[in-house]
């Protein structure tokens, strides 16, 4: 079992509409959920961070971490053409060699 | 400039050429990491290092090899290529702080043939 799971299928919406994105883990040890977005041929870029469990809002962006079913989401509201990216969920423990495990990403297209 | 950065951003080689990746970083970060990215596999880390001269394995480090005898770079070698080394190559570099940010390179796509 791999220790971060995304499933990594593509996802059209309309511009306006809510994406949905979510990933699960099993190291119940991890304490820092991040999402990167990484626009085509770039490198990631961070667009949330939380720490434990919890939520949090950045404007359109909303991240959510449930601990307890190692569950981490983030939603995106009046999404826009330029949300369009691959989203890759990502989280470290709070010791040792400071890596990061992350999802194998979701492509996501806003169309107009 | 502030930042980090990874030359070359395009690099075509052939089957059994040894080749090298660099990375350069600006902010004295301790933490660094070569990972490669392949379709349905994400991102994968090669090896990382906690500060200079000390590197260690990720989770696919065969066929590369890294050093680090200064904090700001961290070059990844291929030492024989192989078509499955096909890949597109982001190096990375974090704090010291487990809360800190990770901030990656542009890529290089690397194609062997």
């Amino acid at each position: 079992q791999k220790e971060v799971e995304q499933d990594p299928g593509p996802l059209s919406v309309p511009e306006g509409a809510i994406v949905s994105l979510n990933c699960t883990y099993s190291n119940s040890a991890f304490q820092y959920f991040m999402w990167y977005r990484q626009y085509s041929r770039k490198g990631p870029e961070l667009l949330m961070y939380t720490y434990s469990s919890g939520n949090k809002e950045d404007g359109r962006f909303t991240a959510q971490v449930d601990k307890s079913s190692k569950y981490i989401s983030l939603f995106i509201r009046d999404s826009q053409p330029s949300d369009s990216a691959t989203y890759l969920c990502a989280m470290s423990l709070p010791y040792g060699n400071n890596r990061l495990a992350f999802g194998k990403g979701n492509q996501v297209v806003v169309i107009p | 400039d502030a930042g980090i950065t990874q030359s070359p951003r395009y690099k075509i080689t052939e089957t059994g050429r040894q080749v090298t990746l660099m990375c350069h970083q600006t902010w004295s970060h301790s933490y660094m990491f070569w990972y490669r990215q392949d379709l349905g596999h994400g991102l994968r880390l090669i090896y990382y290092s906690a500060a200079a001269d000390i590197t260690d394995k990720g989770e696919v480090p065969d066929g590369y090899v890294v050093s680090r005898s200064k904090t700001e770079n961290f070059p990844l070698t291929l030492e024989s290529a192989t078509r499955s080394q096909t890949s597109v190559y982001f190096c990375a570099s974090r704090g010291t702080g487990m809360n800190t940010e990770a901030f990656f390179g542009q890529g290089t796509r690397l194609t062997v043939v």
